[in-house]
């Protein structure tokens, strides 16, 4: 693989099930993000980890949680899906957490919807 | 509140110029990306700028002026491929991206 690789690349799921959305990256990028996407709204920060070992809150964080155990994998887990977190969840990664350009990578996303 | 603001919709014709507009008010500035997104796939880098001026790629440039708040994007020698979804997003005080909500660019032959 190059660059990051998501997985589901699509998902239907029944609310209050318990969902995990892997990313794996193989450019050891130290930082990692979780984004969504819904329709006219810009890319929403739900959790990120400027390096593995550590994770911080984004803009949404409500009701999904992350964990970094090594550099390569973040994956996002839905504990209680609800039908709100029906979206496209991009993953993302950087060679840095902040200055310079610090260009983020995406991954393809997995769009999950919640019923 | 921090607020990045871009047009919905353009269209333009293959060939021909556009110019894609971004206004921002946020917590601070540490730079403005301009991403690339076609339907159904990942938002992809086209540009940063940090600096007040022009930052020239090829077809594609960047405008930036802090004091106004306000980047653009210029493509020239618009090419069909070039239909697809142009995100700004600016970097604020605590290194956090803000994201516009995009603007959808309609190619016509």
């Amino acid at each position: 693989i190059a660059g990051i690789t998501q997985a589901p690349t699509s998902q239907i799921l029944a609310a209050g099930r318990r969902m995990t959305l892997r990313c794996t990256q193989d450019m050891r990028h130290n930082a990692m993000y979780w984004y969504r996407q819904d329709l006219g709204l810009g890319l929403r920060l739900i959790h990120y980890s400027n390096t593995a070992g550590t994770t911080g809150k984004g803009e949404v964080p409500d009701g999904y949680s992350v964990s970094r155990a090594n550099t390569d994998d973040f994956p996002l887990t839905l504990a209680s899906a609800v039908p709100s977190q029906t979206s496209v969840y991009f993953c993302a990664s950087s060679q840095k957490g902040d200055s310079g350009a610090n260009v983020l990578t995406f991954g393809a996303g997995s769009r999950l919807t919640v019923l | 509140g921090q607020n990045i603001d871009q047009p919905t919709e353009m269209t333009a014709t293959e060939g021909a110029i556009v110019q894609i507009n971004c206004t921002y008010q946020t917590s601070g500035f540490n730079g403005l990306f301009w991403y690339q997104q076609h339907a159904g796939e990942a938002p992809t880098f086209l540009s940063y700028n940090v600096l007040d001026g022009l930052e020239e790629k090829g077809r594609f440039s960047s405008f930036l002026s802090r004091s106004k708040g306000y980047s653009y994007l210029l493509l020239k020698e618009l090419q069909m491929k070039d239909s697809a979804s142009y995100l700004c997003a600016v970097r604020d005080s605590n290194y956090q991206l803000i994201w516009g909500a995009g603007t959808k660019l309609i190619i016509k032959p």
